[in-house]
């Protein structure tokens, strides 16, 4: 079977600290991708990364960074010093390489404060 | 990526009514989907739109209550038939192509029944 799972529901920082969202997923398929979505509150999802399964390097842009263990089945995805406009809801999802559907998390609500 | 315009942003309908909601691609796409997203929930697919033929329903969703057209590579619209209140939700339409590993997202249509 295959599953995302996206633990914390909600969370809530103050503007400047770090932010770590956690993912994990499972699947029996050795070729599978991996993405994190954003959607503000205006609804729309923004793509924001995607990772291949054999492709363990971690990415890093700008403020955004993403740490794939395939040893822990994980994918999380790390905000520096986040800001205000980072509020939103973010979603891991999996997607393997027989089939053109995704696997969605089920978010995480990110609050950050001024 | 592609640019997906989806009409209309938002709308409120009277229970019992339909609402066709419309998915227009800047360019060619092999794949078109349609995505549910119930309030605070995450997304779930409702169909694949094939060109020239029937779309793919997902379990659970039926074409009576989801009937979706996609007449040519860049257009597709997906009916809520027989709205009932537990339609309201976020509806997005998700295009990809078959080099394409990560899909674009519409911007989405929130519904509201009332």
């Amino acid at each position: 079977a295959q599953k995302v799972t996206q633990a914390q529901t909600e969370i809530s920082v103050v503007e400047k600290e770090d932010v770590t969202l956690d993912c994990v997923y499972e699947t029996r398929d050795t070729t599978y991708y991996l993405f994190w979505y954003k959607q503000p509150p205006s609804g729309e999802l923004v793509f924001l990364i995607r990772r291949n399964s054999f492709d363990e390097q971690n990415e890093i842009s700008g403020r955004y960074s993403w740490n794939f263990q395939k040893s822990t089945s994980s994918f999380n995805f790390t905000i520096t010093a986040s800001q205000v406009v980072d509020s939103a809801v973010y979603f891991c999802a999996l997607r393997t390489s027989g089939t053109y559907k995704y696997i969605f998390g089920t978010g995480t609500r990110l609050k950050v404060l001024a | 990526s592609a640019v997906i315009s989806q009409k209309p942003s938002r709308d409120i309908c009277q229970r019992g009514t339909s609402l066709t909601i419309q998915c227009q691609v800047d360019s060619q796409v092999t794949m078109m989907f349609w995505y549910r997203q119930q309030p605070g929930q995450s997304l779930t697919l409702i169909a694949t739109a094939n060109q020239g033929s029937e779309a793919t329903y997902e379990s659970g969703f039926v074409i009576d209550k989801f009937p979706i057209s996609r007449p040519n590579l860049t257009f597709s619209t997906l009916t809520v038939s027989n709205m009932s209140p537990e339609d309201s939700s976020i509806y997005l339409c998700s295009v990809g192509s078959d080099v394409s590993v990560s899909y674009t997202f519409g911007s989405g249509t929130r519904l509201t029944v009332v």
